[in-house]
C-alpha cells in the first residue's frame, strides 16, 4: 500500500534555481494539497486541487506553481528558489472535504 | 479566519501516565476536528477525529472530547508508551475542508520509560 509518495525526500538548491516536487497517490482521491511545515507555525497550505486539471491558491502561494495533469499526480514547482522557501513540504490527499487526509513522508528542501 | 491554539507545546510524561493536549478554535462554523500524529522523519497520520455532533470519541487508549460551547477540544492518551512519543497536531475544519483547514502548531510528546 503506497498511499501518498513524494519525490525527492531531500534537496539542496542554490538561490535562483528551480525545481519540481512530485506527489503521487494511488487511492483515486479527488483532492490533493501541498503544505509547508516550518518550526512554530504548523502546517500551512500552499496550493490545492479539487480534481484533475484544477488548481487553486492556498494560504501561502507566492513563489510556487502547481499542476495536476493526471488525477494521481500533483506537482509543486519553485521557479526561482529563495532562502525563505527552506522548509519541509508535505503533499496530502483526501477523498472528500472533511475526512481523513493522507500525507506523504515529506520533502526537506534547503535553499542556500 | 479560523484561529487554532494548541497547548502545551511540549509535554513529558512517565510511561504509563496519561497525557492531555488541548486545542481551542475561534470559528463556530468548524465542524470536523482531526488529530494527527507525526513521528520523526514521517508525515502526519490521522489517529482520531471527531465531528461537531459528537461530544466524545474513544479508540483504545486514545480519546477526544469536544466542547462546542467553549470551542475547545482535547486529546487524551492513557497508559502512555514510549512509541507514543511524537508530535501531535490538532486541526479545525469547516465546510471548506482541507482547503481552509487551520492546524495547531503541534505538541511534542515525550514518554519517558
Amino acid at each position: 500500500n503506497a498511499g501518498v509518495t513524494q519525490t525527492p525526500k531531500f534537496r539542496v538548491l542554490k538561490t535562483g534555481q528551480s525545481m519540481t516536487l512530485l506527489c503521487a497517490q494511488d487511492m483515486n482521491h479527488e483532492y490533493m494539497y501541498w503544505y509547508r511545515q516550518d518550526p512554530g507555525m504548523g502546517l500551512r497550505l500552499i496550493h490545492y486541487s479539487v480534481g484533475e486539471g484544477t488548481t487553486a491558491k492556498g494560504e501561502v502561494p507566492d513563489g510556487y506553481n502547481v499542476s495536476r495533469l493526471k488525477k494521481q499526480n500533483f506537482l509543486l514547482g519553485l521557479e526561482s528558489a529563495a532562502p525563505s522557501q527552506t522548509s519541509v513540504y508535505f503533499c496530502a490527499s483526501s477523498q472528500e472535504l472533511n475526512t481523513e487526509a493522507f500525507f506523504g513522508q515529506g520533502t526537506r528542501l534547503t535553499v542556500v | 479566519g479560523e484561529n487554532v491554539e494548541q497547548h502545551p507545546s511540549t509535554l513529558s510524561v512517565q510511561e504509563g501516565d496519561s497525557a492531555v493536549i488541548k486545542c481551542t478554535y475561534s470559528d463556530s462554523a468548524s465542524n470536523y476536528f482531526p488529530w494527527y500524529k507525526q513521528e520523526l522523519g514521517k508525515g502526519p497520520q490521522l489517529i482520531i477525529d471527531i465531528r461537531s455532533n459528537v461530544g466524545e470519541k474513544k479508540d483504545q487508549r486514545i480519546a477526544v472530547t469536544l466542547n462546542k460551547t467553549a470551542k475547545h477540544f482535547s486529546l487524551h492518551i492513557t497508559e502512555t508508551q514510549p512509541e507514543d512519543s511524537a508530535v501531535y497536531f490538532c486541526a479545525a475544519l469547516n465546510s471548506g475542508g482541507y482547503q481552509k483547514v487551520t492546524f495547531g502548531i503541534g505538541t511534542k510528546l515525550q514518554v519517558i520509560p
